[in-house]
């Protein structure tokens, strides 16, 4: 079945360290989305990805960074100059853009500082 | 700039009860409309769209009209189950790569 596998579920991490969050697709989607979600926020955007080799930052990039080497993968990396990097971290990809489609989300990862 | 206002949850309904879920947008043209759910511990799926004004979209019993005259695009259902029980989110795009979402609305089904 084709989808979005995101790993791990849960998370722990030291302050001061940086820690690494999976995003692989087999949907062979263009497109690629990291978002960040905490309580009574919605969601919002930390990057994107619109195709390999490029991606752009959303709306909270400061603190994370990510590659996009290959298509089907696109990793977060949470570094420790992320003030307050506890939350549910949700992968998505589409097509193309979400002008008129649907983004496809993965299970998330829940990440705790400790 | 663009926006998406929902209604403030929790919804706490009996089994069987009619829901509706506010929600509102502003936005520069008409772009299409979404609603997702959210299962305890999941991500997001999508649960019905309209791409274009007074659509309907509807996905599992639920309905949601777009009317660009009240820039609504209210969730419905006309019986809730307790597997309906989530968290719903209202969204729209900003731009090609990006959506704005509402902050949620919890819906507690009880039996």
């Amino acid at each position: 079945d084709g989808g979005i596998t995101q790993s791990p579920k849960y998370l722990f991490r030291k302050e001061g360290q940086n820690v690494t969050l999976s995003c692989e697709q087999n949907l062979n989607h263009d497109a690629m989305y990291w978002y960040r979600q905490d309580p009574g926020q919605g969601l919002r955007l930390i990057y994107y990805s619109q195709i390999v080799n490029d991606f752009q930052k959303g709306d909270i990039a400061e603190g994370y960074s990510v590659s996009r080497e290959k298509k089907e993968s696109f990793p977060l990396t949470v570094t420790s100059a992320q003030k307050n990097p506890t939350a549910f971290y949700l992968c998505a990809s589409s097509v193309q853009g979400l002008m008129n489609t649907e983004a496809f989300f993965g299970q998330g990862t829940r990440l705790t500082v400790v | 700039g663009d926006s998406v206002t929902q209604m403030e949850g929790p919804v706490t309904l009996s089994e069987e009860a009619f829901l509706t879920i506010n929600c509102t947008y502003t936005a520069t043209g008409y772009p299409s409309l979404f609603w997702y759910v959210q299962y305890p511990g999941e991500g997001l799926q999508l649960l019905l769209k309209a791409t274009k004004a007074d659509d309907k979209g509807s996905n599992k019993g639920f309905e949601a009209t777009y009317r660009k005259e009240t820039t609504s695009f209210h969730l419905e259902k006309g019986s809730v189950q307790v597997s309906d029980s989530a968290v719903y989110f209202c969204a729209q795009p900003s731009g090609t790569y990006k959506y704005i979402f509402g902050t949620g609305t919890r819906l507690k089904v009880l039996a």
